[in-house]
């Protein structure tokens, strides 16, 4: 079955950077985009944008555009997503989620980032 | 762009049905597909419904999704309502940019 496992929360100090990985199994992992959405605490699900694992290609939200990088490891079946320059507002859970593709998404438990002094 | 808007919070009984609606602010709900997601508290997002109607195996038949062009607007219907139901809900749809839009999320308590 379709599985995706996220790295561990992180805490980080504003101005910081944070990598978050996405290990990918039960599929093969370059036939489906993935994309990165995060939930800030209380709040609704916010796109942050995707990747196509099998070219590298990226699109990113307007609102990240600068601040994140969006990678992965074919070798691995591993997705990556590098926010940089965290403020307090990044405060959130990140999940990254399989692209649908006529069949259901399927996405990580989620990583907790919290950046704090 | 356009924007997803679906009630803040719905209410019903055990055994009863329930409708979530997702309106679509501007061009046609039914040129793009729409997904629902089921979250429970501390949980990650779970798909009830994907491609407008489909159900993936494992989601009971009692979750039904729609799309309505005359009110530009999906919906997620639960029948037979069940205490697990218990739940935010948020539908997806796509844009050029962002790609993925979200509804704000529905809250459906079952009481």
């Amino acid at each position: 079955q379709v599985q995706l496992v996220q790295s561990g929360a992180e805490v980080k100090k504003p101005g910081a950077s944070v990598k978050v990985s996405c290990k990918a199994s039960g599929y093969t992992f370059t036939g489906y985009y993935m994309h990165w959405v995060r939930q800030a605490p209380g709040q609704g699900l916010e796109w942050m944008g995707r990747i196509n694992p099998n070219s590298g290609g990226t699109n990113y939200a307007q609102k990240f555009q600068g601040r994140v990088t969006m990678t992965r490891d074919t070798s691995i079946s591993t997705a990556y997503m590098e926010l940089s320059r965290l403020r307090s507002d990044d405060t959130a859970v990140y999940y990254c989620a399989r692209d649908p593709n006529s069949s259901p998404s399927s996405w990580g438990q989620g990583t907790l980032v919290t950046v704090s002094s | 762009n356009f924007m997803l808007t679906q009630p803040h919070s719905v209410s019903e009984s055990p055994g009863k049905t329930v409708t979530i609606s997702c309106t679509r602010s501007s061009g046609s709900i039914a040129s793009n597909y729409v997904q629902w997601y089921q979250q429970r508290p501390g949980s990650s997002p779970t798909t009830v419904i994907y491609e407008d109607n489909q159900r993936p195996s494992g989601v009971p038949d009692r979750f039904s999704g729609s799309i309505d062009s005359s009110s530009n607007s999906a919906s997620l219907t639960i029948s037979g309502l069940k205490t697990e139901d218990e739940a935010d809900y948020y539908c997806q749809s796509y844009d050029s940019s962002p790609l993925w839009v979200f509804g704000g999320g529905t809250k459906l308590t079952v009481l």
